[in-house]
């Protein structure tokens, strides 16, 4: 059973250019979580989807950020136009429920030159 | 807000060294807590965790208890090895709603052989 897929493992875009980050989640798992890591700081929560619902976007920030799970395919986490301050990695969980305690991915780690 | 307060790092301990990471807590209700641990260049890994107070979570050596009365979630293993580098973060999850989590600062530890 492989965990939480996330690609591309590392990702480098210009200023200004679009970053499509994705997620594919443990087989069975309909809850889908994104989060932000600032190097040396912690995790940050960004947004909680179900399979096509966004159900708790409060940790997004209000532009150029957006979030989706349609019902097939894995979940995108999509920043367009890039600035230098969104350089981050930015990793996936997932659980089969609203039980405490999920699995997360390897992230993807954002390099904005 | 709910909040976590880790122990600053970095940490530097002899193998064989007994572990303590200081973990403290503020939330409204009885949040499930837990430990993660990332190796360098990696996801987080979900290292123990316990969902109501007094429990006592445990892995591979770790432990830590729910301390209702002290806010606390402390990290200790008796005896530290050299592939026990790396961050571990302290967590709460929501009592209810979207289960997202909020975590630490983390604390970088590094064992010497």
């Amino acid at each position: 059973n492989a965990g939480v897929m996330q690609n591309p493992r590392h990702l480098v875009r210009r200023r200004g250019q679009e970053a499509r980050l994705r997620c594919s989640p443990m087989k069975g798992h309909s809850h889908v979580y994104w989060y932000r890591q600032l190097p040396e700081e912690g995790l940050k929560f960004m947004v909680y989807l179900q399979k096509e619902n966004i159900i708790d976007e409060s940790g997004m920030p209000k532009e150029r950020f957006s979030a989706e799970f349609p019902k097939e395919g894995p979940s995108i986490l999509r920043i367009q136009q890039v600035v230098r301050g969104d350089s981050a990695a930015y990793f996936c969980a997932s659980s089969p429920g609203q039980a405490p305690g999920y699995t997360f991915g390897s992230g993807t780690r954002l390099t904005v030159v | 807000g709910d909040s976590v307060t880790q122990m600053e790092g970095p940490v530097t301990l002899s193998e064989e060294a007994f572990l303590t990471i200081n973990c403290t807590y503020t939330a409204t209700g009885y949040p499930s807590l837990f430990w993660y641990v990332q190796y360098p260049g990696e996801g987080l890994q979900l290292l123990l965790k316990a969902t109501k107070a007094d429990d006592k979570g445990s892995n591979k050596g770790f432990e830590a208890t729910y301390r209702k009365e002290t806010t606390s979630f402390h990290l200790e293993k008796g005896s530290v090895q050299v592939s026990d580098s790396a961050v571990y973060f302290c967590a709460l999850s929501e009592v209810q709603g979207a289960q997202k989590l909020v975590f630490g600062q983390g604390t970088r530890l590094t064992i010497n052989p």
